[in-house]
């Protein structure tokens, strides 16, 4: 099993829809929880960032942790052309011996049609 | 708002040089990463770097990888002899003193193409 699991899609969604993107993960040491935004050819850009579970949100952006199931979700309120990327879901443990190494799901390709 | 840099944009390469891609992380940031993107793949972990010291590295990281923190702000990833395979994005990343751990920031990466 891998460690982090994530649909690469494509997902291809009408402008303002809500997307809801999700990760699966299988090490429970893991208790630190990221979203990033990569554009093609670019590095990815952190969206946003949670420990442990529970919700955070930050503008049309909404993450959600379920440490119980291992599921993470990322929600995109009134979608727009720019959401338009590919979103990685990225997770880390506790552990500092190395050095809070980050893990990253395979990706998921949003596609955001005006 | 602070940025990791990284330099060049592309590399090409005969396979069989040696490359050295650099990176200059965030300045208040200590610990340091390199990861790999081969094209169409998931971003993979290659080696973190604190203290001066590699902290952990993956199984990518043979005998043919090296780093180094030259100076007080550079950190480099030096390939000894490139194979065709190691044609991917490279992507250096830094994060903040780990008392409250904190996300990785990104740089927009080194295209490294081994022909």
């Amino acid at each position: 099993q891998k460690e982090v699991e994530q649909d690469p899609g494509p997902l291809s969604v009408p402008e303002g829809a809500i997307v809801s993107l999700n990760c699966t993960y299988s090490n429970s040491a893991f208790q630190y929880f990221m979203w990033y935004r990569q554009y093609s050819r670019k590095g990815p850009e952190l969206l946003m960032y949670t420990y442990s579970s529970g919700n955070k949100e930050d503008g049309r952006f909404t993450a959600q942790v379920d440490k119980s199931s291992k599921y993470i979700s990322l929600f995109i309120r009134d979608s727009q052309p720019s959401d338009s990327a590919t979103y990685l879901c990225a997770m880390s443990g506790g552990d500092n011996t190395g050095g809070f190494k980050t893990i990253f799901g395979a990706g998921t390709r949003l596609f955001v049609k005006a | 708002e602070p940025e990791v840099t990284q330099t060049p944009s592309h590399q090409v390469t005969q396979m069989g040089q040696e490359v050295i891609l650099r990176c200059v992380p965030i300045s208040n940031h200590l610990y340091f990463y390199w990861y790999r993107q081969i094209l169409g793949q998931k971003v993979e972990f290659l080696v973190s770097f604190y203290n001066n010291e590699i902290s952990e590295k993956s199984e990518i990281f043979d005998d043919q990888f090296s780093v180094e923190r030259p100076d007080g702000s550079n950190f480099t990833l030096k390939i000894r002899s490139t194979k065709l395979e190691d044609s991917a994005m490279y992507f250096c990343a830094s994060r903040q003193r780990p008392v409250s751990p904190s996300p990785l920031h990104f740089g927009n990466g080194t295209r490294l193409t081994v022909t």
